[in-house]
């Protein structure tokens, strides 16, 4: 199986601030990457696709890049409501791992 | 609107079986791909399988820790996708998701249904 390693597990961060958070797959598997966002008690949200494709209605702050095994999130002018954690995944080869998440909090 | 819907969780004891379902509207149901993902309490999120569609003579793939045990299938006549899981472990204990597989990969997410094994 192919496992996806995501960093930092946590982050602090202030609202206005641009951030990365990192996933890197333990072999390569070209574009098939997604990027989700969850609230707490909430169901996971579609953020990203083919590494870097918006899916309708995500705000341009959400960007994704990377191609390989190795791939980032960036979100820009953080807002209250984009304070969450994120997941990858990886589509390329059965079974769709995801990462363990990485936990946005404000500072 | 895209509308995916789960039911049938509930609590069950370990050894047990247990059928959950998912509505879904909004969409050309029949179209997709449907996958249906879990997370444990406090815990991320498992991939647990997926169902293609009739193209692809609607054939399924599992996550290792529920193939043999789990059973994903679909009546595209109903709009519903289906999980039936049997042998129940406590591992299993999660909240069920249901997914739409769009254009490369999941787009849409139901609003998950509890599956508690205990006894």
């Amino acid at each position: 199986d192919i496992q996806m390693t995501q960093s930092p597990s946590s982050l602090s961060a202030s609202v206005g601030d641009r951030v990365t958070i990192t996933c890197r797959a333990s072999q390569g598997i070209s574009n098939y990457l997604a990027w989700f966002q969850q609230k707490p008690g909430k169901a996971p949200k579609s953020l990203i696709y083919a590494a870097s494709s918006l899916q309708s209605g995500v705000p341009s702050k959400f960007s994704g890049s990377g191609s390989g095994t190795d791939f980032t999130l960036t979100i820009s002018s953080l807002q209250p409501e984009d304070f969450a954690t994120y997941y990858c995944q990886q589509y390329n080869s059965y079974p769709h791992t995801f990462g363990q998440g990485t936990k946005l909090e404000i500072k | 609107e895209v509308q995916l819907v789960e039911s049938g969780g509930g609590l069950v004891q370990p050894g047990g079986s247990l059928r959950l379902s998912c509505a879904a509207s909004g969409f050309t149901f029949s179209d997709h791909y449907m996958d249906w993902v879990r997370q444990a309490p406090g815990k991320g999120l498992e991939w647990v399988g997926r169902t293609r569609n009739q193209a692809f003579s609607y054939t399924t793939e599992y996550a290792a820790s529920v193939k043999g045990r789990f059973t994903i299938s679909r009546d595209d006549s109903r709009n519903s996708l289906y999980l039936q899981m049997n042998s129940l472990k406590t591992e299993d204990t999660a909240v069920y998701y249901c997914v739409r597989i769009g254009t490369g990969n999941i787009d849409y997410w139901g609003q998950g249904t509890l599956v508690t094994v205990s006894s």
